[in-house]
């Protein structure tokens, strides 16, 4: 099993449409959460973290569930400029320092 | 916001050859680089880790001979492709870190590989 584990999608939404995206993590000791975009050969930016409380920028909200052990993301009426590979990473801390885990992404095409 | 500086951006090169890639931090001191290498439509993999005058930690099934890495400023790591091959074609990016606790990481632009 995969450590981050996330649907590959593709999602594909029109615009205005709410989507959301879950990702599960198996190590119980992972103690930060963020979620990372990522367009097509350009490098992942940083999109939000994720804390327990929950947390919303704008469109975006993030939650984080630790007793089942998954975050999510939800967009709210989407954009076309929403269309990107969503990484969820997962992070925690060893005798080398933080463990940064990406899962494998989730595919989002927003159309018009 | 801290910069990562990545090139070349992109490299075609024939197959046997050696092709070097760099890794800088413009306005911060990198203590941690990590290299990745992306296939199409799938995620970042860790390729290694490197820590600044030490040796970098390869992750498994990645062979250290043939990815050299090299760490050997606070502001600079490198990594080159020895004897490259078509299968190593792929998109390598770099990111670096301030501080072994310090989560954030600040990513390089990536290098599109392609191997003839």
């Amino acid at each position: 099993r995969k450590e981050v584990e996330q649907d590959p999608g593709p999602f594909n939404v029109p615009e205005g449409a709410t989507v959301a995206f879950n990702c599960t993590y198996s190590n119980s000791a992972s103690q930060s959460f963020f979620w990372y975009r990522q367009d097509c050969r350009k490098e992942p930016k940083l999109l939000m973290s994720v804390y327990s409380s929950g947390n919303e920028d704008g469109r975006f909200t993030a939650q984080l569930n630790r007793a089942s052990q998954y975050i999510s993301l939800l967009i709210r009426d989407s954009k076309l400029s929403d269309s990107a590979t969503y990484l969820c990473v997962v992070n925690r801390v060893n005798n080398a320092g933080n463990m940064l885990t990406f899962g494998g992404g989730t595919r989002l095409m927003v159309k018009p | 916001g801290a910069v990562v500086s990545q090139h070349p951006s992109w490299v075609i090169c024939k197959s046997g050859t050696s092709v070097k890639i760099e890794c800088r931090s413009l306005d911060f001191q990198a203590t941690t680089m990590f290299w990745y290498r992306q296939f199409p439509k799938q995620s970042l993999m860790l390729m290694a880790t490197s820590n600044e005058g030490s040796k970098a930690t390869y992750e498994q099934g990645v062979e250290k001979d043939k990815f050299l890495i090299n760490h050997a400023s606070l502001t600079l790591s490198t990594l080159t492709v020895t004897s490259a091959h078509p299968e190593d074609s792929s998109f390598y990016i770099c990111s670096a870190k301030q501080g072994r606790l310090n989560e954030k990481l600040f990513f390089g632009s990536g290098t599109q590989l392609s191997v003839l």
